[in-house]
């Protein structure tokens, strides 16, 4: 049984450029949760999608959106990338919004150059 | 405002004895959820425990136990009979009405563990 899958795993990105990161939940998990984790600290919230709607969301900027698809994947955008942005996203998912256990996936290490 | 605080940025253990991971946290909710989750290297966040408010016995997983104070608001993890793959991040998060909503989770800094043979 697969678990949560990120990618790519790594990116490097220059400031201004665009990137979107992609997220495949863990089999019959219907809802996603996007993590920023900046080096040494621990993770913020970014949003979360369930229903191919975005239903609640933390206190980053417009430049930060979202998808879901269908089959439940998510995709996080990022425009106008800058340094600032750099860090290790994390995706979680689970069965409903609000469970007690949300499983994670390994992340995407984004540096912005 | 909601917050959790692990005053601990580092510990240390050797291997097979017990150690505590220290975590309080402040919300005005009522009703709220305590996690606690470990970070190895590759960075994936591997859910370990969870406690909720009105639980009234400790949570328990394994060689995992959550020494849970809820006048004191604090939420200590104890693992027993470390071993050498229990070295890495471990971060304590909460969740609740005021501290977002349900969906989200408030983490801590974290505290690096390392394990000694």
């Amino acid at each position: 049984d697969a678990g949560v899958t990120q990618s790519p795993t790594h990116l490097i990105k220059t400031r201004g450029q665009q990137v979107t990161l992609r997220c495949s939940p863990k089999s019959g998990h219907d809802t996603v949760s996007w993590y920023q984790q900046a080096l040494g600290q621990g993770p913020q919230f970014i949003f979360q999608y369930y229903e191919e709607e975005e239903r609640q969301r933390g206190n980053f900027p417009d430049r930060f959106s979202g998808h879901q698809f269908p089959n439940y994947s998510s995709e996080l955008n990022v425009n106008a990338l800058l340094l600032g942005d750099s860090a290790l996203y994390l995706c979680a998912s689970s069965l409903g919004p609000g469970s007690t256990e949300a499983f994670f996936g390994q992340g995407t290490r984004l540096t912005v150059v | 405002a909601q917050k959790i605080t692990q005053t601990q940025p580092g510990m240390f253990v050797q291997e097979k004895e017990a150690v505590t991971l220290d975590c309080t946290y402040d919300t005005s909710d009522q009703s709220y959820g305590l996690f606690w989750y470990k970070q190895p290297s590759s960075g994936e966040m591997i859910f370990l425990i969870y406690q909720g408010s009105y639980d009234e016995q400790n949570a328990t997983e394994g060689r995992y136990s959550l020494n849970f104070q809820k006048a004191r608001k604090s939420a200590n993890l104890v693992i027993s009979a470390s071993q050498l793959g229990d070295s890495a991040m471990y971060f304590c998060a909460m969740r609740g009405a005021l501290s977002g909503g349900y969906n989200k989770l408030i983490f801590g800094a974290g505290t690096r563990l390392a394990v000694h043979p």
